[in-house]
């Protein structure tokens, strides 16, 4: 059963333009969200989080948005450019037993920016 | 620099054989995690360790074993047992134990059967 689902496995955006990746999560139980961006042969790399008491959080040209009613978070990146063409992946993390946190991820949405 | 260091960045297994991919970090973090990557899949979380001495089976351990022997070191052992190992090997660290902190990866380490 997936927890945390990334429903697009793949965006391509024009440079410039705005790049939405959106994520879809059924445990509520989840307290934080993170995206990650991901080169290929490479290690994931953290880009930006959201706390569940929160509804936006900004850095620079990424922005996610969390909906908790919806269980729905999403990432806006603006303006794309052909640099953030990679693997982005949505995680959550959640309460794991003892003092033990964990992270489920999504497949991943492949982003292709086009100059 | 600070950082995750993953070796080797490719390995190949013989049936039947046990290999040991190795994990080290110098951030000081408490916390290190191992995760597998198929293609088209997100990361699945293998084993995690909190603490020294100390870890904890994720949702896909059988096939697999650790040790955290030391704070930098979490060494993951693929055993013959585990009947499909072809895949991308992440380690992760975080300090917090994880809560609300992001994890920091490795490069990973590719494994195929021969």
């Amino acid at each position: 059963d997936q927890q945390v689902k990334q429903n697009s496995p793949s965006l391509s955006v024009q440079e410039g333009r705005i790049s939405i990746l959106n994520c879809d999560y059924t445990n509520s139980m989840f307290d934080y969200f993170l995206w990650y961006k991901k080169y290929p042969a490479e290690g994931p790399t953290f880009l930006i989080s959201i706390s569940s008491i929160k509804d936006k959080n900004e850095d620079g040209r990424f922005t996610v948005f969390l909906n908790k009613s919806a269980k729905h978070l999403s990432l806006h990146i603006v303006p794309s450019q052909p640099g953030d063409s990679a693997v982005y992946f949505c995680a959550a993390s959640a309460y794991s037993g003892g003092s033990n946190y964990k992270l489920t991820f999504g497949k991943g949405t492949l982003l292709t920016v086009n100059p | 620099d600070g950082g995750i260091t993953q070796s080797p960045k490719y390995l190949f297994r013989k049936e039947g054989q046990n290999v040991t991919l190795s994990c080290e970090q110098n951030l000081n973090h408490d916390a290190m995690y191992w995760y597998r990557q198929d293609p088209g899949q997100g990361l699945r979380l293998i084993y995690y360790s909190q603490i020294v001495n100390d870890f904890q089976k994720g949702d896909i351990a059988e096939g697999y074993s650790v040790s955290r022997e030391k704070k930098e070191s979490f060494p993951l052992t693929v055993t013959s047992a585990q009947k499909n190992p072809t895949a991308f090997y992440l380690c992760a660290s975080t300090s917090d134990r994880g809560h609300g902190q992001p994890q920091h990866f490795g490069d990973g380490t590719r494994l195929s059967i021969l």
